[in-house]
């Protein structure tokens, strides 16, 4: 069965500085993506970032990047210079084939401190 | 703003009720999902519609159904509610039906608590 897990329930950064949420996969199947949300307090879910299986290069979108090494199926987030509005929760999802739904990790929640 | 809206933001009810929780999608997509977000459960998806057929299913209870209408709005029925049914419900539209290559935009989510 697929699963997606995030080991750090919460991290705290000081802000500028880079930091790293990791995010482990487990899955059979040889196509499938990759995705982070950010959930804010106010709850909405935002999507950050994806990367698909057959990708080669790590995915970026401004400060997030997603440090992806499929051999030992992880998908970490890096967010660069880490800023107030930053602190929030962090999903990992996967969506399998055929796709559609995803499966969510239990989150990480980031502080970042001035 | 994702453009998907779901209405109410919050709803208060009694066990045993039923309630019906309302999403748009946003404009041109025409795959809704419904997902449950709780402290026990975390994320979990429950459904799937496209174009207004149901395409797949998740941890979606009995009591729990769902329809996608011409218009292309969801709505997602709960009945015979019970505290553990408390939670916020989140729909996400996505333009496509499937691949796994498939973005989806949530919308705020109706915090639903059962008394």
């Amino acid at each position: 069965a697929q699963k997606i897990t995030q080991t750090q329930p919460g991290m705290f950064v000081q802000e500028k500085e880079a930091v790293t949420l990791d995010c482990t996969y487990d899955t059979s199947d040889q196509s499938y993506g990759l995705f982070w949300y950010k959930q804010p307090s106010s709850g909405e879910m935002i999507f950050l970032i994806y990367q698909g299986s057959y990708d080669e290069q790590n995915a970026t979108e401004g400060r997030y990047s997603l440090n992806f090494q499929k051999a030992r199926k992880s998908a970490n987030l890096v967010i660069s210079a880490s800023q107030l509005g930053d602190s929030a929760m962090y999903f990992c999802a996967m969506s399998p084939p055929p796709g559609g739904k995803l499966i969510f990790g239990q989150g990480t929640e980031l502080s970042v401190k001035p | 703003d994702s453009g998907v809206t779901q209405t109410p933001k919050h709803l208060i009810t009694a066990t045993g009720q039923r309630v019906t929780l309302r999403c748009s999608p946003r404009s041109g997509d025409l795959s809704v999902y419904w997902y449950q977000q709780s402290l026990d459960q975390g994320l979990q998806f429950l459904i799937q519609y496209y174009n207004g057929e149901e395409r797949a299913k998740g941890n979606i209870l009995e009591r729990f159904s769902a329809q996608q209408f011409p218009d292309l709005h969801s709505e997602l029925n709960l009945s015979s509610l019970e505290l553990g049914d408390s939670a916020l419900y989140f729909c996400a539209s996505s333009p496509a039906g499937g691949g796994v290559y498939n973005e989806q935009f949530f919308g705020p989510g109706t915090r639903l608590t059962v008394l």
